[in-house]
C-alpha cells in the first residue's frame, strides 16, 4: 500500500528555520510534492522534487532522497503567515490515473 | 482569472437525501479529481477523470458517483448520504494528470450529514 509519514505538529518562532520531514512507502514513485493549506482554505502547491537534491523557491526549499524514501520542506525566516498545515504528496505511477497520495499533514504554528 | 469553483461551500443535509456538489474549472484542464479531507488523514482521492467521459475510482469511492460530460465540469453525487460522509471536500484539476503537473484546488465544500 501507499503511506506517507510526517509529524502532526511543529511549533517555531518568528524568524527561525523549521524543517518538516516526510517519509514515504509507495509501489512506484514519480516525485514528491508539497502543499500548503491555511485554516479554512484550499491546498496550494509549493514545490515538487522529481530528482534527488534541493529545490529552492524563495524562503522555502524542498529536498528529496529517493534512496532513503525521504524528503523535507525547509522554511526559513519564518513569518506569522506561514502558520498553516503542510502536506507532502507522492504521485505513484503504479496507482491508476497517477493518483496523488497525501500524507496526514503537519500543522505549523509560528509564534511571535 | 484561472480558478476551480465549487458549490455549495457549506451544506447541512439529512441521511438519505440525494445531493450534488458542483465543480467547474476554466483552465481547459483534462484531469479533474475529488478529494475528501478528514482530520489526521490528509486528503484522500474519491474519484478522478482523465478526460470527458473517462472516470475512475480513487482510494475511497464507496457512496459516491461522478460524471464528466463536459471538460470544465465534474460534479460529485451522493445518492444516499450517510453521517460518515461528513467531511470537507475538494475538487482539483491539472493539465493532463501527468506526474509533474500542479494540481489546482477549489475552495472546498464543508458537508454535514445528520
Amino acid at each position: 500500500g501507499q503511506s506517507l509519514e510526517q509529524p502532526s505538529e511543529v511549533t517555531a518562532v518568528e524568524g527561525a528555520i523549521v524543517q518538516i520531514n516526510c517519509t514515504y512507502q509507495t509501489s512506484g514513485f514519480y516525485g514528491l510534492s508539497w502543499y500548503q493549506q491555511h485554516d479554512g482554505g484550499a491546498p496550494t502547491f509549493l514545490s515538487y522534487n522529481g530528482l534527488d537534491g534541493l529545490e529552492e523557491t524563495g524562503r522555502f526549499s524542498s529536498f528529496l532522497s529517493r534512496s532513503d524514501s525521504y524528503g523535507y520542506l525547509l522554511l526559513q525566516e519564518l513569518q506569522m503567515k506561514d502558520s498553516a498545515s503542510y502536506f507532502c504528496a507522492v504521485r505513484d505511477p503504479a496507482q491508476a490515473g497517477n493518483m496523488l497520495t497525501f500524507g496526514g499533514g503537519t500543522r505549523l504554528m509560528v509564534k511571535p | 482569472e484561472a480558478q476551480v469553483t465549487q458549490n455549495p461551500r457549506y451544506l447541512i443535509t439529512v441521511t438519505g437525501k440525494k445531493l450534488t456538489v458542483t465543480c467547474s474549472q476554466n483552465m481547459n484542464h483534462e484531469y479533474m479529481s475529488w478529494y475528501r479531507q478528514d482530520p489526521g488523514l490528509g486528503l484522500r482521492q474519491i474519484y478522478y477523470s482523465m478526460n470527458v467521459e473517462v472516470t475512475d475510482k480513487g482510494d475511497v469511492p464507496e457512496g459516491y458517483k461522478v460524471s464528466r460530460k463536459e471538460k470544465r465540469n465534474f460534479p460529485l453525487i451522493l445518492e444516499s448520504p450517510s453521517p460518515n460522509q461528513t467531511s470537507l471536500y475538494f475538487c482539483a484539476s491539472s493539465l493532463k494528470g501527468s506526474p509533474t503537473d500542479t494540481q489546482y484546488f477549489g475552495p472546498g465544500t464543508r458537508l454535514t450529514v445528520l
